[in-house]
């Protein structure tokens, strides 16, 4: 089966920390992509990672593929308030046929506090 | 702006209605993804359309149909409404060349709530 495992689920962290967020997914890919959605807002692109060892950074946020151990993360650095979103990650596993669905995680809901 | 339209933004209908959401895609882009998001499933996937044709189902009830049609747009109708039916509805498309990257794009969604 073809899963994709994000946490946390949810996280409240206080503005100025780190953290990170973790996404596994079951069998082998290397095309994975990380989405923002605010509340009630469709879902943007912030990511795309096509290779292992791939790392890109936008502002505080930078995400890392290990196609390896079938994992990226997704790090925060000194978090402030307008962080405060859904990050969701997606994995193509069929990227060769180049039309199948992405494979959604659940979600992690981040909240920053003052 | 992702480029992905949705109508209507809003829908409030009752039980047992039947509505179509439409969605026009990226310029270019040949696929078409239909989701359901609501508080206690979170991202389902429904249904996707490749060139006017179905490619994968994913959690579609027998309810719902979709598809796609030779300008590419796309409708997905709800029939026999139910209250869990109310969610948000995004559509997302690709240009879903192979061998390349699929990233998808997602419309502004269509919030439905079913009274």
């Amino acid at each position: 089966e073809l899963k994709v495992e994000q946490n946390p689920l949810f996280l409240s962290m206080q503005e100025g920390k780190n953290y990170t967020i973790y996404c596994n997914y079951s069998t082998t890919s290397d095309r994975l992509y990380w989405y923002r959605q605010d509340p009630g807002k469709s879902l943007e692109s912030l990511f795309v990672l096509l290779s292992n060892g791939a790392v890109k950074q936008e502002g505080r946020l930078m995400a890392s593929l290990d196609t390896k151990a079938r994992l990226s993360t997704l790090h925060i650095t000194a978090a402030v308030h307008d962080l405060s979103a859904t990050y969701f990650c997606a994995v193509d596993f069929n990227f060769l046929s180049g039309n199948t669905p992405l494979v959604f995680g659940k979600g992690t809901r981040l909240s920053v506090i003052a | 702006d992702s480029g992905v339209t949705q109508t209507p933004k809003h829908l409030i209908t009752a039980t047992g209605q039947r509505v179509t959401l439409r969605c026009s895609p990226r310029s270019g882009d040949l696929s078409v993804y239909w989701y359901q998001q609501s508080l206690d499933q979170g991202l389902q996937f429904l249904i996707q359309y490749y060139n006017g044709e179905e490619r994968a189902k994913g959690n579609i009830l027998e309810r719902f149909s979709a598809q796609q049609f030779p300008d590419l747009h796309s409708e997905l109708n709800l029939s026999s409404l139910e209250l869990g039916d109310s969610a948000l509805y995004f559509c997302a498309s690709s240009v879903s060349t192979s061998g390349t990257y699929n990233e998808q794009f997602f419309g502004p969604g269509t919030r439905l709530t079913v009274l």
